[in-house]
């Protein structure tokens, strides 16, 4: 069974630029969150979607935003990068309720922005 | 100030020795609690979950603990390998998918 695949693993963006990526959740699962992980920060929740609706958000401006579509497949686009944007982003998929079911986190996509 | 405190911030140990992870929390309500282990630029992955009625969940060489009344869990690992290191996050949840990230604690292995 196939884990949760985030596409691309690595990029490099300019600043001022803007980034899309990619998750494809575990087949089967409906919720996908996604996560901005820097060695200052640690983990920071950006959104949750489930059945293409956003459930959740977390405190991340209006330049990062995301959505799903009908197969979960989900995407997060981020406008106008900034240098504090450089980050690992995590995705991770559930079933339904990530409470009751768990979730399991893809491999990240490691942005870089110069 | 962070609801999920994670400590120590980093520990080396030498392989084959035990140690132990602290997460204090003051998250509330509280509906379960996880630790996740992370390679370097790999994702998280699960170890443990308890719910608040749980006081110990084990996970081969990993023994989590929790003592929802002072708020504190921990994570044992015994005897522990090279590959035990990476770093350990320790995830609180509440209701209506509100997930508290720890810090994490970064453990080095070392033969």
């Amino acid at each position: 069974k196939a884990g949760v695949t985030q596409t691309p693993r690595y990029l490099i963006k300019t600043r001022g630029q803007q980034v899309t990526l990619s998750c494809s959740p575990i087949s089967g699962h409906r919720s996908v969150s996604w996560y901005q992980q820097t060695p200052g920060q640690g983990l920071q929740f950006l959104f949750e979607y489930f059945s293409e609706t956003q459930r959740n958000k977390g405190n991340f401006p209006g330049r990062f935003s995301g959505r799903q579509f009908s197969n979960s497949r989900s995407e997060m686009n981020v406008s106008t990068l900034e240098l504090g944007d450089s980050a690992l982003y995590l995705c991770a998929s559930s079933f339904r309720e990530p409470d009751n079911y768990g979730y399991t986190f893809g491999s990240g996509t490691r942005l870089t922005v110069v | 100030k962070n609801q999920v405190e994670q400590s120590p911030q980093s520990l080396i140990i030498l392989e084959g020795k035990n140690c132990t992870l602290q997460c204090n929390y003051t998250v509330s309500p509280f509906s379960n609690l996880r630790w996740y282990k992370q390679d370097t630029g790999r994702g998280p992955v699960s170890l443990t979950i308890m719910t608040f009625s749980e006081n110990t969940k084990s996970n081969g060489r990993y023994t989590a603990t929790l003592d929802a009344d002072t708020k504190q869990s921990s994570l044992h690992i015994t005897a522990s390998q090279l590959s035990d290191s990476a770093s350990y996050i320790c995830v609180v949840s509440v209701s209506d998918y509100k997930l508290s990230f720890g810090a994490g604690t970064t453990v080095t292995v070392r033969a």
